[in-house]
């Protein structure tokens, strides 16, 4: 049972460049959502899904793309890579909205 | 816009003591809330998450308590250990699941 995982761990970009981190989980959980963790901002929710085919924005979605076309998975799209999103990644699951989440061990992206 | 607090920032503790971690968050009209370790360049583990019916949670060593109407929830460590070093997260929670989040406190656990 692997849980949450994230791939890739790390990733350098250029700016302008584009990449999908992606998001799979194998407990069959509904919710799924990503967050950006920096410094002196704390964890920030970029997107969110409550299932196949649903997405919705969060608190920081400009830059970002997300799709749900199955339960799995959930791929955050940078669209043009800028200084800016230089961050660490997390994508968090859960049974349905309101039950505890549980965390990949994060993405860790520079982008020069 | 839901605004959350955690106090103090840092601790450092001999093993041993009990503790007491503080959140507080400016919008009572919660879900849940739950809270969260974070070892240096991991990810978050969930520890325990009340329901806003609830008043605590019990989990070992961990419990947790909420006042959704005066937007504060405690979370108490009996008996320390150096394995406790970590930081630790409250969010409350809308009904939409998302979670937002204190800076932490950061906990040092000292043999």
């Amino acid at each position: 049972n692997a849980g949450v995982t994230q791939t890739p761990k790390f990733q350098v970009l250029k700016t302008g460049q584009s990449m999908t981190l992606q998001c799979a989980q194998d407990m069959n959980h509904e919710y799924m959502s990503w967050y950006r963790q920096d410094p002196g901002m704390g964890l920030r929710l970029i997107h969110y899904s409550v299932g196949a085919g649903i997405t919705d924005q969060g608190e920081v979605p400009n830059g970002y793309n997300v799709s749900r076309s199955t339960t799995e998975d959930f791929p955050l799209r940078l669209l043009s890579a800028a200084p800016s999103q230089t961050s660490v990644y997390f994508c968090a699951t859960g049974y349905m909205a309101g039950q505890p989440q549980h965390f990949g061990d994060g993405t860790r992206l520079s982008i020069l | 816009k839901q605004e959350v607090t955690q106090i103090p920032a840092a601790l450092s503790v001999p093993e041993g003591e009990n503790l007491v971690l503080n959140c507080s968050f400016t919008d009572s009209a919660i879900y849940n809330l739950q809270w969260f370790r974070q070892d240096p360049g991991k990810g978050l583990t969930s520890l325990l998450l009340i329901q806003s019916s609830q008043r605590e949670q019990t989990s070992g060593r961990l419990n947790a308590s909420l006042d959704k109407s005066s937007g504060r929830s405690t979370l108490y460590i009996a008996a320390s250990q150096p394995g406790d070093s970590a930081t630790y997260l409250c969010a409350p929670s809308s009904n939409t699941g998302k979670l937002i989040f204190g800076q932490g406190t950061t906990l040092q656990v000292k043999p």
